[in-house]
């Protein structure tokens, strides 16, 4: 079993619609959890942490379920400009020194008019 | 401020070659990371600098990469000989400490491998 785990779609869903996508992750130790942004043959980019009591920014809002280890990622009013493959990304360890993260392979995302 | 930035953007060479990757990490970043995403795969770790000591190296593969960091400020990727089974694309990454506000992760925009 992979230690991040996501659909990896494509999500094709219209403008205007409300999209989500779930992520499961196997160590039961991980501490922290984020969603990054990938667009094509580009960097990842840092969309937002995952807090266990769930967090908003504009359109986005992600949450954690530590009982049923895993995090989610909800998209709002869905823009064309959101089309990328959204990558979740697990800290497994309290490593003091940093954040070695764990990815999935990434939920392709296509918003079309 | 200048993020993570890497170079070459892309190289091509042929199996047997050896490819020396670099990263500047974003200033005053204790750690770099360096990423690989093989083609259809996830994005895999293969190490940890916190300044210029290997925190963590189990991801690299086998003993054709060696990754140095010398004097904590940029870090180097060498692969020796290359196989072609290392194409893929290498991120790299920086953060300051934990704690600190700035412990996210930030990417460089990547260097794709090509091994003939």
């Amino acid at each position: 079993r992979k230690e991040v785990e996501q659909d990896p779609g494509p999500f094709n869903v219209p403008e205007g619609a409300t999209v989500a996508f779930n992520c499961t992750y196997s160590n039961s130790a991980s501490q922290s959890f984020f969603w990054y942004r990938q667009d094509c043959r580009k960097e990842p980019k840092l969309l937002m942490s995952v807090y266990s009591s769930g967090n908003e920014d504009g359109r986005f809002t992600a949450q954690l379920n530590r009982a049923s280890q895993y995090i989610s990622l909800l998209i709002r009013d869905s823009k064309l400009s959101d089309s990328a493959t959204y990558l979740c990304a697990v800290n497994p360890s309290n490593n003091p020194y940093g954040n070695k993260l764990v990815f999935g392979a990434g939920t392709i995302l296509r918003v079309k008019s | 401020e200048a993020g993570v930035t890497q170079f070459p953007s892309h190289s091509v060479i042929e199996k047997g070659q050896t490819v020396t990757l670099r990263c500047d990490p974003i200033s005053g970043h204790d750690n770099l990371y360096w990423y690989r995403r093989v083609m259809g795969k996830e994005i895999k770790f293969l190490l940890h600098f916190v300044k210029e000591s290997k925190q963590d190296e189990s991801g690299m593969p086998n003993n054709r990469f060696l990754a140095e960091r010398t004097g904590g400020t940029y870090s180097t990727l060498k692969v020796q000989p290359a196989e072609l089974e290392d194409s893929g694309v290498y991120f790299c990454a920086s953060s300051g400490r934990p704690g600190t506000g700035s412990e996210k992760l930030f990417f460089g925009s990547g260097t794709q491998l090509s091994v003939l």
